[in-house]
């Protein structure tokens, strides 16, 4: 059975400081690893999906890696804005394709 | 192209009642999956349809939940009855093949009195 654990469960920053976050499972026995954004009462957006150890995404200000040796992914958002304020989940597929989500990082980012 | 859309996005129902929710797959979309996320948890799995076949249902609670997909195009979850422990949001999501990315809908967040 697949655990993810994201850490923090929430961040308070400033506008313009840069955070990340961390992912990280005991088992890298999965397909990939998905980084979701969501805001309450919206759909729940897919920021990246990683399939190999030592994969890197960008998209913007924000980027992600995998490191599956060590069991951790990281998130990082460069100068936060207010807009970045969300939940970020990350969720691990099973070679099954169901999704194994972690709780989730609040992030709020004050201007 | 319109995305996963869900209905109702809002639901109040008494302890006992009987909801149905409904989720509209992105067009095409043989994957089709339900989730939940109960008050402070993670977000967890429930069941996923290929095409009108359940593939996977391990993660239904027990059988006051009913979830169809007929012709293997929009779907349906049922509570019947309704137990206080149901409120959450319900989350349905779609994808096309194996390593693609889920598409997930707005949520119909259910709350039971």
């Amino acid at each position: 059975i697949l655990n993810v654990e994201q850490s923090p469960q929430s961040l308070h920053v400033q506008e313009g400081d840069s955070t990340n976050f961390t992912c990280s499972f005991p088992s890298s026995n999965f397909y990939a690893l998905h980084w979701y954004r969501w805001e309450t009462a919206k759909s729940p957006e897919a920021l990246f999906v990683m399939t190999l150890n030592g994969d890197e995404k960008k998209k913007g200000r924000i980027s992600a890696t995998l490191n599956t040796k060590e069991g951790y992914s990281y998130l990082y958002i460069k100068g936060s804005q207010p807009e970045d304020s969300a939940t970020y989940l990350c969720a691990l597929q099973e070679y099954g394709n169901k999704l194994v989500f972690g709780a989730g990082t609040i992030l709020r980012v004050k201007s | 192209e319109a995305g996963v859309t869900q209905f109702p996005s809002h639901s109040v129902i008494e302890k006992g009642q009987t909801v149905t929710l409904r989720c509209d797959p992105i067009s095409g979309h043989d994957n089709l999956y339900w989730y939940r996320r109960v008050m402070g948890k993670e977000i967890k799995f429930l069941l996923h349809f290929v095409k009108e076949s359940k593939q996977d249902e391990s993660g239904m609670p027990n059988n006051r939940f009913l979830a169809e997909r007929t012709g293997g195009t929009y779907s349906t979850l049922k509570v019947q009855p309704a137990e206080l422990e149901d409120s959450g949001v319900y989350f349905c999501a779609s994808s096309t093949t194996l390593g693609t990315e889920a598409f997930f809908g707005q949520g119909t967040r259910l709350t039971v009195v």
